[in-house]
């Protein structure tokens, strides 16, 4: 699986755009970009996976130039509610889903009043 | 709707004990895998499981086994418990893009 890096804390005021970035220089042509959230005491949960260009849910955008050697989390207007670990995965998907995840130590998103 | 079940959420073990983490799902998903989460650290996969009957090692497959004998169950089991195997155990399981996690057993070795 190809290797990512993130940094390793933010800090936002709520109301504020917040966009983390994740580098994955060797993601391989089949591999996907998802990133999971973590609040402390849970486990993670699903937040949004994209291929290339840009995908949009109700929880955040992702975007992926062209060379998909990187990625951008894209979180608008956040709250306290925001605070937690957020984490860049890469990997291919199969007949099973995205299995073998492997997660980094993530990127500490603090929201301050 | 219950999703990923573990039981139970916390356990102290003393060294040399045995015992069994359950995780249940309840979303008819193929395929299950147990993680690791140390200290401000990521997690790191432990076994998983492509269906009932079909396991496989992870990245620290060692001090744990598993077994799958129905598609909802995937016991990780700890032969023989070590301190160094203190952490949070995550259990999930997925069809498709989205894993979805269990609330976590935090397990302690004195």
């Amino acid at each position: 699986l190809a290797k990512t890096t993130q940094p390793i804390s933010m800090d936002s005021y709520e109301g504020q755009e917040v966009n983390i970035t994740c580098s994955h220089n060797n993601i391989a042509t089949n591999d996907y970009i998802t990133w999971y959230q973590q609040f402390p005491s849970q486990g993670p949960r699903f937040i949004i996976q994209g291929y290339k260009t840009k995908v949009t849910n109700e929880v955040a955008s992702l975007f992926i130039p062209a060379d998909r050697k990187s990625s951008t989390l894209s979180l608008p207007r956040v709250s306290l509610s925001d605070t937690a670990v957020y984490y860049c995965l890469v990997g291919a998907l199969s007949n099973f889903g995205n299995e073998k995840l492997t997660f980094g130590t993530g990127t500490r998103l603090t929201i301050i009043p | 709707n219950a999703g990923v079940t573990q039981t139970p959420k916390f356990q102290v073990l003393k060294t040399g004990q045995s015992m069994t983490l359950q995780c249940a799902q309840d979303m008819n998903h193929e395929y299950m895998s147990w993680y690791r989460q140390d200290p401000g650290m990521g997690l790191r996969l432990i076994h998983y499981s492509v269906g009932a009957g079909i396991t496989d090692q992870g990245e620290v497959p060692n001090g744990y086994n598993v077994s799958r004998s129905t598609t909802e169950d995937f016991p990780l089991r700890l032969l023989s418990a070590a301190p160094s195997q203190t952490s949070v155990y995550f259990c999930a399981s997925s069809r498709g893009s989205e894993a979805f996690f269990g609330q976590g057993t935090r397990l302690t070795v004195v």
